[in-house]
């Protein structure tokens, strides 16, 4: 089983709201990823978690908090979003990339976040 | 800095043709290929992915890639396009950091491959 999941599937939000993004994996992969996906280009990295520890941090913008509860859950809160925040948000997970150069990293089927 | 560049943004083949993206690498070290299927609305799906085991690699659906060093190239081949095959098609290679671990992946721009009946 390489399943990830995401929910919501869609998510429409006004610019003052607070929302989350919630993504669940239970192959006991030890890393997470949120990546960003604007139209017609590739996913953006965004933030990894490793052994549950926030390891990269690209530059994101603070209305974007991820935050990992256990080995299985990755969320990311959403506040005060913009406009052009909106896109695809992929989530991913890999078994260890400390581990294995060659870590593949299984993606969920995304959330369509709109902001209006 | 490990990269990948796939010419041609988009593919137009015929139902039953030969399919052939490209894929161009540039990396320093020996790289960690991989190529992932995107259907719409949908997440990434891996297709294949090559970890100097063995130079062509099979993957899903029929997919097939090479690794070829002295091109520096590891294009993605069908024999004969199916209409379901229509989707984006992204190169990407993995990038190890300072301590040893590969979080990243560094994708191309992608392929959108479309198959006409």
């Amino acid at each position: 089983d390489t399943e990830v999941t995401q929910t919501p599937k869609h998510l429409v939000m006004g610019m003052t709201n607070k929302k989350s993004l919630k993504c669940e994996q239970h192959m006991g992969h030890r890393a997470m990823y949120w990546y960003k996906q604007k139209a017609k280009k590739p996913p953006e990295l965004m933030f990894v978690y490793s052994y549950e520890k926030l390891s990269i941090n690209e530059s994101v913008p603070s209305r974007f908090s991820p935050e990992c509860p256990n080995s299985s859950l990755l969320n990311l809160h959403l506040h005060a979003l913009q406009p052009e925040d909106s896109a695809l948000y992929l989530c991913a997970s890999s078994q260890d990339p400390t581990r294995d150069l060659a870590d593949t990293q299984y993606f969920g089927p995304g959330t369509r976040l709109t902001v209006l | 800095a490990q990269s990948v560049t796939q010419l041609g943004s988009h593919v137009s083949v015929s139902e039953g043709a030969l399919v052939l993206l490209r894929c161009n690498y540039s990396s320093s070290v020996p790289p960690y290929l991989f190529w992932y299927v995107q259907y719409p609305n949908q997440g990434l799906q891996l297709l294949l992915k090559y970890t100097s085991a063995a130079t062509l690699v099979k993957g899903i659906n029929g997919f097939e890639a090479e690794f070829k060093k002295s091109e520096t190239s590891f294009h993605l081949t069908k024999p004969s396009a199916h209409m379901s095959d229509a989707a984006e098609y992204f190169c990407a290679v993995s990038k190890g950091d300072s301590g040893g671990s590969n979080y990243k992946l560094t994708f191309g721009k992608g392929t959108l491959l479309t198959v006409n009946p």
